[in-house]
C-alpha cells in the first residue's frame, strides 16, 4: 500500500484559499487519491477523489500532476467551519489513514 | 436517514470484560470496515469484509473479532477488553470494495476500558 505523506499542520484565514499538497511516491497504477475530512468526534466525510489531472467538485479542486506522485487539495476561499483534519489516501481498497493535516482558520 | 449507524455510542468496559460493536448500513454497499482512532492519530484499520461472506484482517487485528452477518451489518467483538483498546471505533462501508465513490463513516463508538 502506498504511504503517504503530508504536513502535519497549516493555518489560514477565512477567505483566503488552502492548498494542502500530498506526496504518494509509491502509488500505483490503478491506486485512486482520496481526501477525507474530519471534525472532532465525527467519522471522516469524504471530500474528493480523482486518478489523474484535475477534479473539482462543490467542496474542492484536487490537481494531481502527470507522475500521480503528489496531489493536491484545494479548498477556495476557506471559512471558519473549513477548521479539520484533512487525510490524503491513496489505493482502492482497505485504505490506510496517516495523521493527516490539521488546518486551522482563523477569523 | 440512509448510511452508516454503530451502537452504542459510548461505553466503558472492565478490564477482561466482552463486548460486541454493532454496525449497520441501509445504502446497500458490498464492503464494509472497522477502524479505531486513538486520540491525536489517524485511523487505523482493524477488520474489513469486502463482500458478504468474507472478512479480512488489517492492519491491527490481533485483540478483535469479527463478523459479516449479512450483507447490512458487521460487527467487531472484543473477547477479553483491555485498556490499550481505549479508542475511538469507526465503521465504515463503500459501494464496490473500491475507493470509487469514497467510504462512508458512521458516528463512531467511544470505549474506555479501565
Amino acid at each position: 500500500l502506498a504511504k503517504t505523506t503530508q504536513p502535519i499542520s497549516m493555518d489560514s484565514y477565512e477567505g483566503q484559499e488552502v492548498n494542502i499538497t500530498c506526496s504518494h511516491n509509491n502509488i500505483a497504477t490503478n491506486d485512486y487519491i482520496t481526501w477525507y475530512q474530519q471534525f472532532p468526534s465525527q467519522g471522516p466525510r469524504f471530500i474528493i477523489q480523482g486518478y489523474k489531472t484535475k477534479v473539482t467538485n462543490e467542496v474542492a479542486s484536487l490537481f494531481i500532476p502527470a507522475d500521480r506522485k503528489s496531489s493536491t487539495l484545494s479548498l477556495p476561499r476557506v471559512s471558519l467551519s473549513d477548521t479539520a483534519v484533512y487525510y490524503c489516501l491513496v489505493g482502492i481498497d482497505k485504505l490506510i489513514f496517516g495523521t493527516g493535516t490539521r488546518l486551522q482558520v482563523f477569523p | 436517514n440512509a448510511g452508516v449507524t454503530q451502537t452504542p455510542k459510548f461505553q466503558v468496559l472492565k478490564t477482561g470484560q466482552s463486548m460486541t460493536l454493532q454496525c449497520a448500513q441501509d445504502m446497500n454497499h458490498n464492503s464494509m470496515y472497522w477502524y479505531r482512532q486513538d486520540p491525536g492519530m489517524g485511523l487505523r484499520l482493524i477488520y474489513y469484509s469486502a463482500s458478504e461472506g468474507t472478512t479480512d484482517k488489517g492492519e491491527v487485528p490481533n485483540g478483535y473479532n469479527v463478523s459479516r452477518l449479512n450483507k447490512r451489518e458487521f460487527s467487531l467483538r472484543l473477547e477479553s477488553a483491555a485498556p490499550s483498546q481505549t479508542s475511538v471505533y469507526f465503521c465504515a462501508s463503500s459501494a464496490d470494495g473500491t475507493a470509487n465513490y469514497g467510504y462512508t463513516f458512521g458516528s463512531g463508538t467511544r470505549l474506555t476500558v479501565v
